[in-house]
């Protein structure tokens, strides 16, 4: 049961390149979260999902698109990226709404 | 004010001392309540949910109360596996909302 796994680890981009970050969870949670977290900072909510093809923005929306065709996965699409997006990216997911959310081990971007 | 706000730290703290931490929450009709502990460049895990009545896991004894708005983690007889990054997290409507979180570091 490997739980929340997220590719890649670790990625630097130039001003104005595209990824996609992944994000894959094997519990059958129904919700889905991608967080960033600047140093020092707290856990901003990007976008979340209540279920494959819902998806509905976080506080920091901006800059970033999801997708969720499937119960197990939830790609985070950065389009033209710029130096405000360096950040560490941690996707989510849980059961329900309300319950403890498990964490992938993150993405760390660098944006150069 | 913010949603949810925790004790600025870090808290330097000896090794062997009992060492408590606040958040405070602005919406009264939140429901639930988390600690979760966040090591150096790791993901946050849950360390306990937090309940009305309370609730205590080892060394560890988390409080809720809800005339004042907030909720409160102690940390008995710390230990140096202790230092760590503390978040708290509510959900006053259908979304988590998380604390900056607190750095604990425990001396020798």
């Amino acid at each position: 049961n490997a739980g929340v796994t997220q590719t890649p680890k670790f990625r630097i981009l130039k001003i104005g390149q595209s990824m996609t970050l992944q994000c894959t969870q094997d519990m059958n949670h129904n919700y889905m979260y991608w967080y960033r977290q600047d140093p020092g900072m707290g856990l901003k909510l990007i976008y979340y999902s209540v279920g494959a093809g819902i998806t509905d923005k976080g506080e920091v929306p901006n800059g970033y698109n999801v997708s969720r065709s499937t119960t197990e996965d939830f790609p985070l699409r950065l389009e033209l990226a710029a130096p405000s997006q360096t950040s560490v990216y941690f996707c989510a997911s849980t059961r329900g709404g309300k319950e403890t959310q498990y964490f992938g081990p993150g993405t760390r971007l660098l944006v150069l | 004010r913010k949603e949810v706000e925790q004790d600025p730290g870090p808290f330097n703290v000896p090794e062997g001392a009992t060492v408590a931490f606040n958040c405070t929450y602005s919406n009264s009709a939140s429901q639930s309540f988390f600690w979760y502990r966040q090591d150096c460049r790791k993901e946050p895990k849950l360390l306990m949910s937090v309940y009305s009545s309370g609730n205590e896991d080892g060394r560890f004894t988390a409080q809720l109360n809800r005339a004042s708005q907030y909720i409160s983690l102690l940390i008995r007889d710390s230990k140096l596996s202790d230092s760590a990054t503390y978040l708290c997290a509510v959900i006053p409507r259908y979304q988590l909302i998380w604390g900056a979180g607190t750095k604990l570091i425990i001396k020798p």
